[in-house]
């Protein structure tokens, strides 16, 4: 089975950096992917990690361990459109197993 | 315009009704999924087709019935609709064979069974 673990919500005011983490424990493991959602809306893809390490994006960069299952998700210089939710996805065999998300609130 | 349509936008359904939820995708993709979005819950894999006339039971699979008969449709039916199966429910779409390519969504189906 598979058990994917993050934070219900976070808040950051605009202009900070805020990381979202997410642990795992699977039985397969071919690779972690975060996806941004804002409501009402459909998930959108963010990132993907298979190798340990720092992947950067813009203002996003995603973090993966996979011997500590363990990944975050970096966002700097936040803006109020950053508020959303985002969602951990670890990918199996042929599926991907979502976490329950993080919604994250930017303020002024 | 590319990428993945879902019909209806919304639907309310009597208990006990069938539904059929419409998707469609142009991207030419071999893999698509249903899943459904609860409060709480996060999204859920109900059935998924790795290519067209093959289909795979996901996570939550009771209820529900898909089928796949050419690339680009995968309509997911409830043959019988239960106040649990009130949701979210949105339809993906994945390239390739590789697990690693991102996975595409459509806009979502919001669906109340009273």
């Amino acid at each position: 089975g598979q058990n994917i673990d993050q934070p219900t919500e976070m808040t950051a005011t605009e202009g900070a950096i805020v990381q979202i983490n997410c642990t795992y424990q699977t039985s397969g493991f071919n690779g972690l992917f975060w996806y941004q959602q804002h409501a009402g809306e459909a998930p959108t893809f963010l990132s993907y990690n298979v190798l340990d390490g720092l992947e950067e994006k813009g203002r996003f960069s995603s973090f993966l361990s996979r011997s500590k299952g363990y990944s975050y998700l970096l966002l700097k210089e936040l803006q109020m459109k950053d508020s959303a939710s985002y969602l951990c996805a670890v990918a199996g065999f042929q599926k991907l197993v979502f976490g329950t998300g993080t919604r994250l609130l930017v303020s002024p | 315009i590319a990428g993945i349509t879902q019909a209806p936008t919304s639907q309310i359904l009597a208990a006990g009704r069938r539904m059929t939820l419409r998707c469609t995708q142009d991207m030419r993709h071999n893999a698509m999924y249903w899943y459904r979005q609860d409060l709480g819950l996060g999204l859920r894999l109900i059935h998924y087709s790795n290519t067209a006339g093959t289909t795979g039971k996901g996570e939550v699979p009771d209820g529900y019935s898909v089928s796949r008969a050419n690339t680009d449709d995968f309509p997911l039916t409830l043959a019988s609709a239960v106040p649990s199966q009130t949701s979210v429910y949105f339809c993906a779409s994945r390239s390739g064979t590789g697990v690693g390519n991102e996975q595409f969504f459509g806009p979502g189906t919001r669906l109340t069974v009273l």
